[in-house]
């Protein structure tokens, strides 16, 4: 089956990098996501990777992909206030259902 | 561009009551689906679908239904509800492309409480 495994909380100082990890399961998995979710707001897809790739950088963010232990994770540098969200990790099989399998996410408070 | 739009933002029922939840988007996407957001649980999704006239049953159907008689809508009814259905509701829509076709476009929410 399907899972997605985050942890629940993240607290950095402002300044600081933040770095959100996700394990999934499974291994069939070809694209993988990060959604942020602001409050009050539903979830914009903040960026994306395939399988076949071992890392993506997009200006402070960068994403980082261990296929062999079905490990993502998302590095933000130089974090913000406004960076406060909460952050969901999802994966998709396209052999599968079109829809992604989504994590519970990741609280991230950044304090000033 | 409005995206894609739900409402009410906000409802209170009381249990027992049915209600039609509503979702329209303008970008054309095939793909349509409505999630249920609950703390600690993250999304879970109740129903989606591939395009109209077709639906399917996600993690939690129960308790909700859906219909896709146009594109560009996919209502959610509550057929009787319960207080466990107190949570934000979230509609999404996705373009079917083949090859790269996996941002899902959310809506702001609807907040329903059910006393």
């Amino acid at each position: 089956g399907e899972d997605v495994e985050q942890s629940l909380f993240l607290s950095v100082r402002e300044g600081d990098s933040s770095v959100i990890n996700c394990t999934y399961t499974d291994s069939s998995s070809t694209y993988l996501y990060w959604y942020k979710q602001e409050p009050g707001a539903g979830l914009q897809l903040l960026t994306y990777i395939f399988s076949n790739m071992d890392m993506k950088q997009d200006q402070r963010l960068t994403v980082l992909l261990n296929k062999k232990d079905k490990h993502l994770s998302l590095r933000i540098a130089d974090t913000q206030t406004g960076d406060s969200a909460i952050y969901f990790c999802a994966e998709r099989n396209p052999g599968g259902s079109y829809i992604p399998t989504f994590g519970r996410g990741t609280s991230l408070i950044v304090h000033p | 561009n409005a995206g894609v739009t739900q409402t009410p933002k906000f409802q209170v029922l009381k249990t027992g009551q049915s209600m039609t939840l509503q979702c329209a988007q303008d970008m054309n996407h095939e793909y349509m689906s409505w999630y249920r957001q609950d703390p600690g649980m993250g999304l879970r999704l109740i129903h989606y679908s591939v395009g109209a006239g077709i639906t399917d049953q996600g993690e939690v159907p129960n308790g909700y239904n859906v219909s896709r008689s146009t594109t560009e809508d996919f209502p959610l009814r509550l057929l009787s509800a319960a207080p466990s259905q107190t949570s934000v509701y979230f509609c999404a829509s996705s373009k079917k492309t083949g090859t790269w076709d996996g941002e899902l476009f959310f809506g702001e929410g609807s907040r329903l409480t059910v006393l």
